[in-house]
């Protein structure tokens, strides 16, 4: 079974703060996808990351796909609160396996 | 496109009774996925479709769960009997193609008492 751990599990910052956050799996996926969930809503799709070493910019958010496929990380650049909401990772071949999450808070 | 539209958006019922939920899919779109998501468990596959053929149904809990496609747009998830540990947000998913990335729908929140 694939498993794809995030941290941190939850994040609490203030606005105009950067963070990290990262998507680790002993597997190799042939890629991975992140999602964003705001409460009452399902996840919706920000980028998917198909290169080892691939690197994606959408706005103020940084995606990188590790070198040998097992690992990712999504960095945010001056936090606003709209970014809100909780970030998923996922990965596998036909059906996705869903990271455990990383809950972020940004305050004004 | 109205996107993915699941119905009804909460339900609450009382053990014992049927429960079917409802998934009208992206026109176009040839895979179905139904999902859990739980604060315990997050989200969990329970079933997918492609092309109204279910292809893995390994996370159905049980067989008080099943799903159908009865036609390329439609889908229907149903519980019977319902107990409280099937509380949960249950959200469907359509793609283009099984790889490709999901649409999700806003999820029902159920509610078993």
């Amino acid at each position: 079974t694939q498993l794809l751990e995030q941290s941190p599990q939850f994040l609490s910052i203030q606005e105009g703060e950067n963070l990290t956050v990262y998507c680790n799996s002993s597997s190799v996926f042939s890629s991975l996808q992140w999602y964003r969930q705001e409460p009452g809503e399902g996840p919706v799709l920000l980028v998917t990351v198909v290169t080892g070493g691939e690197v994606k910019k959408l706005k103020r958010l940084t995606f990188q796909f590790g070198d040998a496929r097992k690992d990712s990380s999504l960095h945010i650049t001056a936090a606003q609160p709209g970014d809100t909401g909780l970030y998923l990772c996922a990965g596998g071949f036909q059906k996705l396996v869903f990271g455990t999450g990383t809950r972020l808070l940004v305050s004004p | 496109d109205a996107g993915v539209i699941q119905s009804p958006r909460h339900e609450v019922t009382e053990m014992g009774q049927e429960v079917t939920l409802r998934c009208k899919l992206i026109s176009g779109h040839n895979s179905l996925f139904w999902y859990r998501q739980t604060m315990m468990r997050g989200l969990e596959l329970l079933i997918y479709f492609n092309n109204n053929v279910p292809i893995d149904d390994s996370g159905m809990p049980e067989d008080r769960f099943s799903a159908k496609m009865p036609n390329a747009s439609f889908s229907t998830l149903k519980i019977q009997p319902s107990e409280p540990r099937d509380s949960a947000v249950y959200f469907c998913a359509s793609s283009p193609t099984p790889s490709y990335g999901y649409t999700f729908g806003s999820g029902t929140r159920l509610t078993v008492v």
